[in-house]
C-alpha cells in the first residue's frame, strides 16, 4: 500500500515560470520529508528536506511546503530552468521506518 | 573520492540464472539500502542493513537475498526465484537508518539488469 503519494505523473512549466511538484502521504508517524532529483540511467540526488515542526523551506529556487493537517508538501521551483527538467521523488520518514518513497513526477521544462 | 559504487553498470542473465550486484561505498555509514525502480513504479525497497550482520526485508524481498559482513560491502543477488527481475537497480546508504535533519540518503548510479 503506497504510503506516499505523488499523483500527477508528468507536468509541462515554461521555462522562468514556477513548477509546483505535489505530494500526500497517509502515514501520520512520517516525521521528516525529502525531495530527491532523478536523471535517466542516474542515481537520485537529494534536493531539499523538511521537518515535520516546519511548514517551510527555502534554498535558493527550491521551496518545500508542508500542510501536516491535510499530509500534503509541495516542492516549487521558482524560477524554472531546463536543467531542472528531471524525475522528482517526494519521500517520507519515521523512527521506525525505512525512507518511503513515492512514484515520481517528470517535469519537463520547455524554453 | 567519497561515495557509493554500483557493479556492474549493465547485466544480463539468463533465466533461471543467479546473478550478484555488487555495492561498495567509503562514506562509514552504517546503513545501506537496495531499492527498485521500475516504469512507473517510483522506488520500490528491497533489503535494507541497520549495521553489520544485519539485514531487513523491505516492500519487495521475494526472489532476493542479501549479505552485509562488511560495512562497506552491501551485494544484493537476483535470485531465479524472482518473477520479473528486469529492472533498473539502485544502492543508496546513509549514517543511520533513521532519515531525519543532518543525514539523508545516498544513491549509487545504479545497475541496469535485463533478463535474457
Amino acid at each position: 500500500d503506497q504510503q506516499v503519494k505523488q499523483n500527477s505523473p508528468s507536468l509541462s512549466v515554461q521555462e522562468g515560470r514556477i513548477s509546483i511538484l505535489n505530494c500526500d502521504y497517509t502515514n501520520s508517524m512520517f516525521d521528516y520529508f525529502l525531495w530527491y532529483k532523478k536523471y535517466p540511467a542516474e542515481g537520485p540526488t537529494f534536493l531539499i528536506s523538511i521537518s515535520s515542526i516546519k511548514d517551510k523551506n527555502e534554498d535558493g529556487r527550491f521551496t518545500v511546503f508542508l500542510n501536516k493537517s491535510a499530509k500534503h508538501l509541495s516542492l516549487h521551483i521558482v524560477p524554472s530552468q531546463p536543467g531542472d527538467s528531471a524525475v522528482y521523488f517526494c519521500a517520507a520518514s519515521a523512527i521506525t521506518y525505512a525512507l518511503n518513497f513515492g512514484k515520481g513526477t517528470s517535469l519537463l521544462v520547455t524554453p | 573520492d567519497g561515495g557509493i559504487t554500483q557493479s556492474p553498470k549493465y547485466l544480463f542473465r539468463k533465466e533461471g540464472q543467479n546473478v550478484t550486484l555488487s555495492c561498495e561505498q567509503n562514506l562509514n555509514h552504517d546503513a545501506m539500502y537496495w531499492y527498485r525502480q521500475d516504469p512507473g513504479q517510483g522506488l520500490r525497497l528491497i533489503y535494507y542493513s541497520q549495521i553489520v550482520n544485519d539485514f531487513q526485508k523491505g516492500d519487495i524481498a521475494e526472489g532476493y537475498s542479501v549479505s552485509r559482513e562488511k560495512k562497506e560491502s552491501f551485494p544484493l543477488t537476483v535470485t531465479s526465484a524472482q518473477k520479473n527481475p528486469t529492472a533498473f537497480y539502485l544502492c543508496a546508504s546513509s549514517i543511520t537508518v533513521q532519515i531525519l535533519s543532518g543525514n539523508t540518503i545516498y544513491f549509487g548510479e545504479g545497475s541496469w539488469l535485463t533478463v535474457v
